[in-house]
């Protein structure tokens, strides 16, 4: 079982690119999120979607888009990269709606850097 | 709004050793607990969960005990072991239907041979 896939895994930017950081999930799963992880701050939401068709801002959205492309995919966009976002980032999933255990499926991680 | 504080690390442990990593939260509702454990290099992957008061989670010899009059969730194992070492972030999980997950900073743990 694959799971929660990410790619890439690795990233180098410049100041003022862009990127889309891609993500599928093969479990069926309603609900997707992105977090990204820095040093001594755990985990911070960014976007996530509780279902398809919908999107919804996290705790630190700025600087980013979100698109759920279908039930499977939810891709996360930088679309002018800033040093701050050095991070790295998690997509994840769960059931999500009646069938919501609260459990998160992640996936293996981006690590990003922007110089 | 919901808030998670764990212990500060990084914590260093002799093989065998007792483990306690302590997390408190802070939330309007009556929400899930969880501790999530990451391996180096890998995603964060559920180690167990308590969804009401006084409801214990175990798993791998691990346990957290939903204390809610003390609005805590600490993490226990009595005895660690070197393939332990990882980061345990504690989390808590409203109750709506996004099911969100608030997350401590995480602690780093390292078990000596």
């Amino acid at each position: 079982n694959a799971g929660v896939t990410q790619t890439p895994k690795f990233q180098v930017l410049k100041t003022g690119q862009s990127m889309t950081l891609q993500c599928a999930q093969d479990m069926n799963h309603n609900s997707m999120y992105w977090y990204r992880q820095d040093p001594g701050m755990g985990l911070r939401l960014i976007y996530y979607s509780a279902s398809e068709g919908t999107t919804d801002k996290g705790e630190v959205p700025n600087g980013y888009n979100v698109s759920r492309l279908n039930k499977r995919e939810f891709s996360l966009r930088l679309e002018s990269a800033a040093p701050s976002q050095t991070s790295v980032y998690f997509c994840a999933s769960t059931y999500g709606g009646g069938l919501n255990t609260g459990e998160l499926f992640f996936g293996e991680g981006s690590r990003l850097t922007v110089l | 709004g919901d808030s998670v504080t764990q212990m500060e690390g990084p914590v260093t442990l002799s093989e065998e050793a007792f483990l306690t990593i302590n997390c408190t939260y802070t939330a309007t509702g009556y929400p899930s607990l969880f501790w999530y454990v990451q391996y180096p290099g890998e995603g964060l992957q559920l180690l167990l969960k308590a969804t009401k008061a006084d409801d214990k989670g175990s798993n791998k010899g691990f346990e957290a005990t939903y204390r809610k009059e003390t609005t805590s969730f600490h993490l226990e194992k009595g005895s660690v072991q070197v393939s332990d070492s990882a980061v345990y972030f504690c989390a808590l999980s409203d109750r709506g239907s996004a099911r969100q997950l608030t997350f401590g900073s995480g602690t780093q743990l390292t078990v000596l041979p």
